[in-house]
């Protein structure tokens, strides 16, 4: 089976930075996802890491290690509209693999 | 709009009825999917589905009947509905072979089974 952990939840001030960590034990890795999910709504596609190292876009950030079965989300500038849950999944196999969610994250932006 | 749309968005039964979900996505996709996600907010794959064809499909009770007439389309079943079976369920699509296969999410079907 696939173990994906997260922290349940997080809190933190408008304009601050937060940092989401994911860890999993998998076996047949075949990328690692974030998406954003508000309340009621569905998810939303953030982020993609496969190969280690650092992705950027825009206000969000996402980093993978592959070795240390390792990611985190980086939310930096926090809004008000980014308290959400957000997911962490593991995409394992092939190209039309299954994703493997965590529980996700609440994070809580106070003013 | 180009979108993963599901009907219906709210559905409140007896249990033991049988009722279906339908899912449209019109991004040209060719793969499928059906999650749960209950309670606690934990979201499970349930089926994928590649052109037509059931390539996942987890341990779920044979209660639960996925079918995809075309690409574009793949409705659940659900026979016998229980009271465990309350959910939101989400309906997805991805292109295969783009390297990220990135899934796209419908709006949810919120499943009350009383």
């Amino acid at each position: 089976g696939q173990n994906i952990d997260q922290p349940t939840e997080m809190t933190a001030t408008e304009g601050a930075i937060v940092q989401i960590n994911c860890t999993y034990q998998t076996s047949g890795f075949n990328g690692l996802f974030w998406y954003q999910q508000h309340a009621g709504e569905a998810p939303t596609f953030l982020s993609y890491n496969v190969l280690d190292g650092l992705e950027e876009k825009g206000r969000f950030s996402s980093f993978l290690s592959r070795s240390k079965g390792y990611s985190y989300l980086l939310l930096k500038e926090l809004q008000m509209k980014d308290s959400a849950s957000y997911l962490c999944a593991v995409r394992v196999g092939d190209s039309w693999g299954k994703l493997q969610f965590g529980a996700g994250t609440q994070v809580v932006v106070t003013p | 709009d180009t979108a993963v749309s599901q009907t219906p968005k709210y559905l409140v039964t007896q249990m033991g009825n049988d009722k279906s979900i339908k899912c449209e996505q019109n991004l040209g996709h060719d793969t499928m999917y059906w999650y749960k996600q209950d309670s606690k907010k934990f979201l499970k794959i349930m089926f994928s589905y590649n052109n037509k064809e059931l390539i996942i499909n987890e341990t779920v009770p044979n209660r639960f009947s996925p079918k995809s007439p075309d690409k574009a389309h793949l409705n659940l079943h659900i026979n016998s509905l229980e009271l465990g079976d309350s959910a939101v369920y989400f309906c997805a699509s991805s292109q295969a072979g783009t390297g990220k296969e990135t899934q796209y999410f419908g709006p949810g079907t919120r499943l009350l089974v009383l």
